[in-house]
């Protein structure tokens, strides 16, 4: 079994501050993570993923994410917000060998202040 | 973008009568899904397909029913839909266990 914690479903930042989302996950096997974002009114989209490799990932606009195999997390950061930024945040856990469907957590919302 | 098209974008019905969701893809995926996504609960898997004809039940399937006889195609039928259905439904699709590629949803009013 997987599953995803994301800790705060509200995160408020000012502009040019450093932005940290959490996710902790638990799997029994290696995970595949990822984060997705979502803007008002559309659909997800990948921001980065981890599968295998380098623990830290670089994704779009900025964002990267390191995966903590010790910690059971994959967090997710960005040195400085913009406005746009402000988006609904998803973690994403899915295990490398057996099922393939994945297991979200339940979001983020990110809100940046000019 | 990946090319996946979701219909209708919008739509308004009564409780009682079936509805039918229609989630079309260019990008030939094996996996095709169905979420519903409602505030506090994130993204809730509803049915998922791993081929033509090959579907399976997710966490919350009771009331909902899919099919798909296309690869490109992926039905999601509500039998006789109730004010609990009222949300926005996206449909997914993946070619492994790698990243999905998302629809721009549709959101789904049951009055």
């Amino acid at each position: 079994a997987q599953s995803v914690t994301q800790l705060g479903s509200h995160v408020s930042v000012s502009e040019g501050a450093l932005v940290l989302l959490r996710c902790n996950y638990s799997s029994s096997v290696p995970p595949y993570l990822f984060w997705y974002v979502q803007y008002p009114n559309q659909g997800l989209q990948l921001l980065l993923k981890y599968t295998t490799g380098a623990t830290l990932v670089k994704g779009i606009n900025g964002f990267e994410a390191e995966f903590k195999k010790s910690e059971t997390s994959f967090h997710l950061t960005k040195p400085s917000a913009h406005m746009s930024d402000a988006a609904e945040y998803f973690c994403a856990v899915t295990a490398s060998g057996g099922s393939y469907i994945p297991t979200f957590g339940r979001g983020t919302s990110l809100i940046v202040h000019p | 973008d990946a090319g996946i098209t979701q219909s209708p974008r919008h739509k308004v019905t009564e409780t009682g009568t079936p509805v039918t969701l229609r989630c079309h893809q260019t990008e030939n995926h094996r996996y095709m899904y169905w979420y519903r996504q409602d505030p506090g609960h994130g993204l809730r898997l509803i049915h998922y397909s791993y081929g033509v004809k090959d579907t399976d039940k997710g966490e919350v399937s009771d009331g909902y029913s899919v099919s798909r006889s296309k690869t490109e195609d992926f039905l999601l039928t509500l039998e006789s839909a109730t004010s609990s259905q009222t949300s926005v439904y996206f449909c997914a699709i993946s070619e492994t266990r790698d990243e999905q590629y998302f629809g721009p949803g549709t959101r789904l009013t049951v009055t």
